[in-house]
């Protein structure tokens, strides 16, 4: 089954305790995204990565980072999370005109 | 620079009545359309997109849009709601030869069907 998965789906951390979220995708796409989404504010756009070892920031990349080092995964991290950082984060991979979306994972920074 | 208007935060709609979830958008140069939704607690789901040719685009679930280039309108509409097409929606437009995948997203907005 074509998906994107993510983990955790749900995490609760403290301020400053770094962590990473995992996004895999099975599609062979070479494009990938992290977006976060936030009431009244729709979806933003993170990072993306055209490909193997290309990323770029997006909309709204400070306090994150990524790596590509494989097609199949984009990890996002966090080196040292803030509540701000309190979010519905969205990984996702796409084909030239359509992306498939992971079920998100919902962050809280205490 | 490139953007997507969603002017109505909450759409109500009777369950049988048709519906219509409003989108317009600014680019610079030809658009790419396009539609997702949302399900509580669930990732985006693709509904439909317009890259070129008739301006009514016809998707999942029975959705449906039209693109009016001179209205800069990309509108979601159904002729005959159900209760489970309550969800979140969302517009987005990426601009033609653009970043591959890169899409600016609406605010979204949330649709509920009554019985």
């Amino acid at each position: 089954e074509a998906q994107v998965t993510q983990n955790p789906r749900y995490l609760i951390t403290v301020t400053g305790k770094k962590l990473t979220v995992t996004c895999s995708q099975n599609m062979n796409h070479e494009y990938m995204s992290w977006y976060r989404q936030d009431p009244g504010l729709g979806l933003r756009q993170i990072y993306y990565s055209m490909n193997v070892e290309v990323t770029d920031k997006g909309d709204v990349p400070e306090g994150y980072k990524v790596s590509r080092k494989e097609k199949r995964n984009f990890p996002l991290i966090l080196e040292s999370p803030s509540p701000n950082q309190t979010s519905l984060y969205f990984c996702a991979s796409g084909a030239r005109y359509e992306q498939y979306f992971g079920p998100g994972t919902r962050l809280t920074v205490t | 620079a490139q953007s997507v208007a969603q002017p109505e935060d909450q759409v109500n709609v009777a369950e049988g009545n048709p519906l219509t979830v409003k989108c317009t958008y600014s680019v610079s140069g030809n658009p790419y359309l396009f539609w997702y939704v949302q399900y509580p607690n669930r990732g985006l789901q693709f509904l439909l997109k317009y890259i070129t040719g008739d301006n009514l685009v016809k998707g999942s679930y029975g959705f449906e849009a039209e693109f009016n280039k001179s209205q800069t309108s990309f509108h979601l509409k159904k002729p005959s709601a159900l209760v489970s097409d309550s969800a979140l929606y969302f517009c987005a437009v990426r601009e033609y030869g653009g970043s591959q995948g890169n899409l600016i997203f609406g605010k979204g907005t949330k649709l509920s069907v009554k019985p």
